[in-house]
């Protein structure tokens, strides 16, 4: 059974760009929550999606950040007009379909901002 | 915001010494999660701890959680250069969200 699967590893992107971060929960979770870490730091809290739903997303910048999670495919974690603050692991987590015990998390996405 | 304190923030002892790593919060949670995070890694859930005051063992690893639910502790003995890692605490409430502490680097010498 696969893990949560994250890509891609690293990605680069210039100020002004889009970043586009992919994740592939366990499978049968259909539960997806994204986390970002800066360096030296712990990991917060940006958004919790079930499958077509945004349950939470008090973590989320109010500009520039999108996600979503649709019916097919992996979840998406967009971020427009990216910004040298940016830069930072993007860890996503995926949990089953029943009460929290466990989040199970990918090897995240490191996004550099040049 | 709920907020998570972890103590010490760096820790760097030789292998075979104990050490103590707490987490502090004015909030209460339903439970508590330890997670260890190697670099260029996803972090790895090591326990979660439900009732106040619980204590749970693995290996040398002893976790407790505090009677009001609001605080807890790792407790390594003997440690190892394995060992070395960031350590978070994470507090779960409602709706199945984390809230993560700030992290513990421990690093561990031979």
């Amino acid at each position: 059974n696969a893990g949560v699967m994250q890509n891609p590893r690293h990605l680069v992107r210039r100020r002004g760009q889009e970043a586009r971060l992919r994740c592939s929960p366990m499978k049968g979770h259909s539960h997806v929550y994204w986390y970002r870490q800066l360096p030296e730091e712990g990991l917060k809290f940006m958004v919790y999606l079930q499958k077509e739903n945004i349950i939470d997303e008090s973590g989320m910048p109010k500009e520039r950040f999108s996600a979503e999670f649709p019916k097919e495919g992996p979840s998406i974690l967009r971020i427009q007009q990216v910004v040298r603050g940016d830069s930072a692991a993007y860890f996503c987590a995926s949990s089953p379909p029943s009460v929290f015990t466990e989040a199970f998390f990918g090897q995240g996405t490191r996004l550099t901002v040049v | 915001t709920q907020l998570l304190e972890q103590s010490p923030q760096f820790l760097s002892i030789q292998e075979g010494e104990n050490l103590t790593v707490y987490c502090n919060s004015s909030s209460v949670f339903s439970s508590l999660q330890w997670y260890r995070q190697e670099p260029g890694e996803g972090p790895v859930l090591l326990v979660t701890v439900v009732t106040g005051g619980e204590v749970k063992k693995l290996k040398r690893l002893t976790f407790q959680f505090g009677d009001a639910r609001k605080d807890s502790s790792l407790h390594i003995t003997a440690a190892q250069p394995g060992d070395t890692g960031l350590y978070l605490c994470a507090g779960v409430q409602a709706a199945s969200k984390l809230t993560f502490g700030t992290g513990t680097r421990l690093q561990v010498t031979l």
